[in-house]
C-alpha cells in the first residue's frame, strides 16, 4: 500500500542554523509532494509543494528538493526562527481509484531555541 | 488562499450516540474531501475520499457504517460518527481540493476535537 515515511521525528536547532526534514515514499506514481506546517492547536498549511517534473523549489527561506528515481524529497529551512517553531508534515499523492489522495508522513517536531 | 470551516470545532457526546461534523469550502468548488483523524503528537491519518456525488472511497481498516460520509454537493462534505464509543475520541480535520484529477493544494478545515464519554 502506499506509504510515506518521515525523519527525523523530533529536531531541535539553535535559531539561524539550518534544519533538514527528509521523506521517503513507496508509489513510484507518486507525482505532487506538499509540505505542511502545523501549529499547536491550529489546522495544517501549505508552506510549499513541488511536482514530479521538477527537481528543486525556493521560496525565500524554504526549499524542497525530489529525487524521483530514489523516491526522496526534503524540506530545507535556511535562517530558521523561533516562528518556525512546528510540526511539518510532508505529503504525496497519488492517483488512486479515480482520487488523487493525500498521504501524510508521521510529522516532525521542529523546535527552534533562542 | 481558500477557506475550509469546519464545525463543531469541539463536542462532547454521550457513548451510543452520533455525531455529525460539517466541513464547507466557502469560496471554492470542492470536488473532492479527505477526511483525516489526528491522534494526539501523531501524523494525520486518511480515513476517506469523496468526490461531490459519489460514494466515498475509504482506507483499509476504517469502517463505513461506522463513520459516514456525505459528500451532497461541491462545498459540503460532512461525517457522522455513529454510536460514538470512548475509543473514537480524537481529532477529526477535513480537507478539501478543487479541480478534477490534477494535482491542487489541499485547504484545511480547522478540525474537531471529539469527546465521548
Amino acid at each position: 500500500g502506499e506509504n510515506v515515511e518521515q525523519h527525523p521525528s523530533t529536531l531541535s536547532v539553535q535559531e539561524g542554523d539550518s534544519a533538514v526534514i527528509k521523506c521517503t515514499y513507496s508509489d513510484s506514481a507518486s507525482n505532487y509532494f506538499p509540505w505542511y506546517k502545523q501549529e499547536l492547536g491550529k489546522r495544517p498549511q501549505l508552506i510549499i509543494d513541488i511536482r514530479s517534473n521538477v527537481g528543486e523549489k525556493k521560496d525565500q527561506r524554504i526549499a524542497v528538493t525530489l529525487n524521483k528515481t530514489a523516491k526522496h524529497f526534503s524540506l530545507h529551512i535556511t535562517e530558521t526562527q523561533p516562528e518556525d517553531s512546528a510540526v511539518y508534515f510532508c505529503a504525496a499523492s497519488i492517483l488512486s481509484g479515480g482520487y488523487n489522495k493525500l498521504i501524510f508522513g508521521a510529522g516532525t517536531r521542529l523546535a527552534v531555541h533562542p | 488562499g481558500a477557506v475550509v470551516s469546519q464545525h463543531p470545532s469541539r463536542v462532547i457526546c454521550k457513548s451510543g450516540t452520533s455525531v455529525k461534523i460539517e466541513c464547507r469550502s466557502l469560496d471554492f468548488q470542492a470536488t473532492t474531501m479527505f477526511w483525516y483523524r489526528q491522534f494526539p503528537k501523531q501524523s494525520l491519518m486518511l480515513m476517506a475520499t469523496s468526490n461531490e456525488g459519489s460514494k466515498a472511497t475509504y482506507e483499509q481498516g476504517v469502517e463505513k457504517d461506522k463513520f459516514l460520509i456525505n459528500h451532497a454537493s461541491l462545498t459540503l462534505s460532512t461525517l457522522t460518527v455513529t454510536s460514538a464509543h470512548p475509543e473514537d475520541s480524537s481529532f477529526y480535520i477535513c480537507s478539501a481540493r478543487g479541480g478534477s484529477i490534477k494535482d491542487t493544494e489541499a485547504f484545511f478545515g480547522q478540525g474537531t476535537r471529539l469527546t465521548v464519554v
